[in-house]
């Protein structure tokens, strides 16, 4: 599949502080996906992008899917602890074989200190 | 509790054992997959089924690694003979055409 390049590895940062992380390819993406995932857990569904340019929230979360379709990003505002965690990035593109498979970045690692 | 299951949640096997893992997707999603994630990268996908049709099998997937969904509801995977760098946790998920939700995974260490 494709690679994704996520950014940055890893975030240490104090509670309150906002935090954006970013993922980029060089293919194009149909849909992007933010997921959170904690230790021994499945990754957990944040937020799913369609469309180019679209911008949406959840939460405290934003995250934007890009106008060139190669990347996207996802802002955290006043972080708080249970923030920490791994997040990925999926990108989707769909294909009558591969039914939609997803292609994670590798993650961006967030600490959260009180 | 309507999401992804997985059962065993951690599975210990010595090298060249059988071991074979359940998925119970959500009940009105048609397609299933399969992924694995290693230590430190991100889920990278094995298999997808549409129903009970195995549509997809990535490069990833070798001849001793099995993948059924009989009756288009829960999914098996099954690892033959399995080896070291098998080692690693395995995620199913199930969706429609633009999300997919992930199980809880299986964590497997081949000894």
């Amino acid at each position: 599949g494709q690679q994704l390049n996520q950014s940055p590895q890893s975030m240490f940062i104090q509670e309150g502080e906002d935090v954006s992380m970013n993922c980029t390819s060089s293919s194009i993406f149909n849909t992007w996906l933010w997921y959170k995932q904690d230790p021994g857990e499945g990754p957990v569904l944040l937020i799913a992008l369609y469309k180019a340019g679209e911008l949406t929230s959840n939460g405290r979360l934003t995250a934007q899917f890009g106008i060139t379709r190669k990347d996207s990003f996802l802002n955290i505002s006043a972080s708080i602890p249970s923030d920490v965690g791994i997040y990925f990035c999926a990108g989707q593109t769909p294909n009558s074989n591969s039914g939609y498979a997803l292609n994670f970045g590798k993650g961006t690692s967030l600490l959260v200190t009180p | 509790d309507t999401g992804v299951s997985q059962n065993p949640r951690h599975k210990i096997t010595k090298r060249g054992q059988n071991v074979t893992f359940r998925c119970d997707p959500i009940s009105e999603h048609n397609r299933l997959y399969w992924y694995r994630q290693t230590l430190g990268q991100g889920p990278e996908f094995l298999t997808y089924f549409q129903n009970e049709a195995q549509l997809e099998k990535s490069r990833l997937l070798s001849d001793r690694f099995s993948a059924e969904r009989p009756k288009g509801s829960f999914s098996t995977l099954e690892i033959q003979r399995t080896e070291q760098g098998d080692s690693a946790m395995y995620l199913c998920a199930s969706g429609g055409s633009e999300t997919q939700y992930f199980g809880p995974g299986t964590r497997l260490l081949v000894l």
